[in-house]
């Protein structure tokens, strides 16, 4: 069965840290890999998608996803995360032998200014 | 960009009734809409697939008489909980495939429904 595991389910940090919140799949064919961003009261919202091509990804506001087969990850980053930030964060797959996607448990981050 | 809205976004009924929450695609066609449900600390589960004008297909250990799901037009699907119970809280999401812009992979959600059974 096609699963994702997020292994950060808060994160703290202060302005201007870097973040990386990690992602693991567990699936061996072709995958679509997504970051989602739920801010407070709002609804999901597409961050970065990977498909196909160069495994970095660069998508809205500053984010960057790397998607590595041989590990089955696809970490999102931010180099210097701000306040506005803090929200939840769900990474998910998509394969079209399921035809359906599969999200992860998500990560709180928490930005302290 | 396509938007997706729910209504209610909030909802408390008593236990025994039925709540129905309708999800419609505002600037776009779907013919193929999507039932989550989110429990505190945990992932969106996918309850069912809902394809316009055509049964919807439901995830295993989903109960199709207690979801019932219609898809009777290209912007509108509604989920019924019937007889919810306590039990039945959740957060319900509802999100859409935009034809013109991708396949399945491609979703957008709704702002979603906070469902509170007493």
């Amino acid at each position: 069965a096609q699963s994702v595991s997020q292994h950060n389910h808060h994160v703290i940090l202060s302005e201007a840290a870097s973040l990386e919140l990690g992602c693991n799949y567990s699936y061996g064919g072709t995958v679509n890999l997504f970051w989602y961003v739920q801010y407070p009261g709002q609804h999901l919202q597409l961050l970065l998608k990977y498909f196909s091509g160069d495994p970095l990804v660069k998508g809205i506001k500053g984010f960057e996803a790397e998607f590595i087969k041989s590990k089955f990850s696809f970490n999102l980053r931010k180099p210097s995360v701000q306040w506005s930030d803090t929200a939840e964060y769900f990474c998910a797959a998509y394969t079209g032998g399921y035809q359906k996607v599969t999200f992860g448990t998500g990560t709180k981050l928490q930005v302290i200014p | 960009g396509a938007v997706v809205s729910q209504h209610p976004s909030r909802v408390i009924c008593k236990s025994g009734t039925s709540v129905k929450i309708e999800c419609r695609s505002l600037d776009f066609q779907a013919t193929t809409m999507f039932w989550y449900r989110q429990f505190p600390k945990q992932s969106l589960m996918l309850m069912a697939t809902s394809n316009e004008g055509s049964k919807a297909t439901y995830e295993q250990g989903v109960e199709k008489d207690k979801f019932l799901i219609n898809h009777a037009s290209l912007t509108l699907s509604t989920l019924t909980v019937t007889s919810a119970h306590p039990e039945d809280s959740s957060f319900y999401i509802c999100s859409a495939r935009d034809p013109r812009t991708g396949g399945a992979e491609t979703q957008y959600f709704g702002p979603g429904t906070r469902l509170l059974v007493l």
